[in-house]
């Protein structure tokens, strides 16, 4: 089985701190993302990446940057984390295989900013 | 901007019932077709995929896929409670299979 580990299920860290969500697939997949979903808003990507060291904004970048240094692992860093922030954080990967690929999610990374 | 949309819930049927849940998207070069169900505090799980035009059979599941339309479905017979979730439609048509679209989710209730 796929398998997504999110590093996290809850932090809560202050305004202004340095945060960091690290992800990790066991599958060799391609494909990493993180999203995050809001009551009302759905499932929002913020990066995704595409092989190591590559990386893509999706719809919602700001405030957020990215890591992928091996194809296994993609992380999240917030630099100055707002209140704005506070969400569930969502990290999923996907095998290359054109437009067929199913997301697998990680279990979730509840962020509360305070 | 692509969009995908889905009836706007909650919906509620009793046990047994046929649920069906609707979503429409606005690519017409949208590929594949997702369903994931996600439990309340949980991460999302695929239920279903379909890629063609037509009825795809899982189970209690049926996903139903229209490209003309823009277009797909879930039916769920035979509802149970554990079916009680929110159930979100997923749609992608990168080269990459990145591109994928989320739509805000259907939240179904079955009750007993």
């Amino acid at each position: 089985d796929v398998k997504v580990t999110q590093s996290s299920r809850y932090l809560v860290k202050r305004t202004g701190e340095k945060v960091f969500l690290e992800c990790v697939q066991d599958m060799d997949h391609e494909n990493m993302f993180w999203y995050r979903q809001d009551p009302g808003l759905g499932l929002r990507l913020i990066y995704f990446s595409y092989d190591v060291k590559m990386k893509e904004k999706g719809d919602i970048p700001e405030g957020y940057s990215v890591s992928r240094e091996k194809k296994e692992r993609f992380s999240l860093i917030l630099e100055s984390a707002s209140t704005n922030q506070t969400s569930m954080y969502l990290c999923a990967s996907s095998p290359y295989t054109g437009s067929t690929g199913e997301l697998f999610f990680g279990e979730g990374s509840r962020l509360t900013v305070l | 901007q692509k969009e995908v949309e889905q009836n706007s819930g909650p919906l509620s049927v009793p046990e047994g019932a046929i649920a069906s849940l609707n979503c429409t998207y606005s690519d017409r070069g949208s590929q594949s077709f997702f369903w994931y169900r996600q439990y309340s505090g949980k991460s999302p799980e695929l239920i279903m995929f379909i890629y063609s035009n037509g009825d795809k059979e899982d189970g209690r599941f049926t996903a139903q896929l229209n490209k003309a339309s823009q277009y797909v479905s879930l039916l769920i017979r035979d509802s149970q409670p554990s079916d009680s979730a929110t159930y979100l439609c997923a749609v992608n048509g990168g080269d990459y299979g990145q591109n994928f679209v989320f739509g805000p989710g259907t939240r179904l209730s079955v009750l007993p």
